[in-house]
């Protein structure tokens, strides 16, 4: 089965650029999406479609997918993007959806 | 905009069957526009898809939990349904109903706020 890996953490300061990876086989040639859970709540869906986001999503957050990596971009970060993000993809070959382990973002 | 909200027992014995409902608000569950999938998250950890269903009746599961699952629709109720057969503890988590685009890309833009179940004697 299609394996996703995110790393567990990743810290950014107010203001600061945070990157969280997404990393599978050949991911570059899947769409990948993105979501962002707050403790307690649902997930979000930040960023669709590699890069496309949802009415209503800052514009502050960004992807882009290549190779072996996923990447989701928040610039200008603030102590509300404070959560865990997880991305997920359509493994076409078993036809499921996969969730990567998620990310926790602190903002410092 | 469509909303979904799960219901359903918060405390289920071991060996039973956990069993959940989700209903679908503000669209039709017959709509074809969507497939209508569970995903669950146990405390501390991520989130692991379990399967779903589209209006047709046509299921696709996790096939760490196929031999367990069944998922269900109802288009008279605009409802669909989680069963989970011989629990344990490790099937203690919030469960998640959501609405899973049903054209490539797939993915989930609609979500319940999930509801705990908890697998205790």
């Amino acid at each position: 089965s299609y394996v996703l890996t995110q790393p567990p953490s990743v810290s950014v300061a107010p203001g600061q650029t945070a990157r969280i990876t997404c990393g599978g086989n050949n991911i570059g040639s899947k769409s990948v999406h993105w979501y962002q859970q707050k403790p307690g709540q649902a997930p979000v869906l930040v960023v669709y479609d590699d890069s496309d986001r949802p009415s209503g999503i800052p514009e502050r957050f960004s992807g882009s997918n290549s190779g072996n990596t996923a990447t989701l971009t928040i610039s200008r970060v603030e102590a509300g993007d404070e959560a865990d993000y997880y991305c997920q993809v359509w493994d076409s070959s078993s036809d499921h959806q996969v969730f990567g382990g998620g990310t926790k973002l602190t903002v410092l | 905009q469509v909303q979904l909200q799960e219901s359903g027992p918060g405390l289920v014995k071991p060996s039973q069957t956990l069993s959940l409902t989700c209903t679908v608000s503000g669209g039709s569950i017959s709509s074809g526009s969507y497939y209508w999938s569970w995903i669950r998250q146990p405390a501390g950890k991520g989130l692991e898809w379990i399967g779903r269903i589209y209006t047709s009746g046509s299921t696709n599961y996790n096939p760490s939990l196929k031999s367990r699952v069944t998922i269900s629709v109802d288009t008279s109720k605009n409802q669909f349904s989680l069963k989970l057969s011989s629990v344990t503890a490790a099937d203690t988590a919030v469960y998640y109903c959501a609405s899973l685009t049903a054209m490539v890309p797939y993915y989930f833009d609609y979500w319940g706020q999930g509801t705990l179940v908890t697998v205790s004697s």
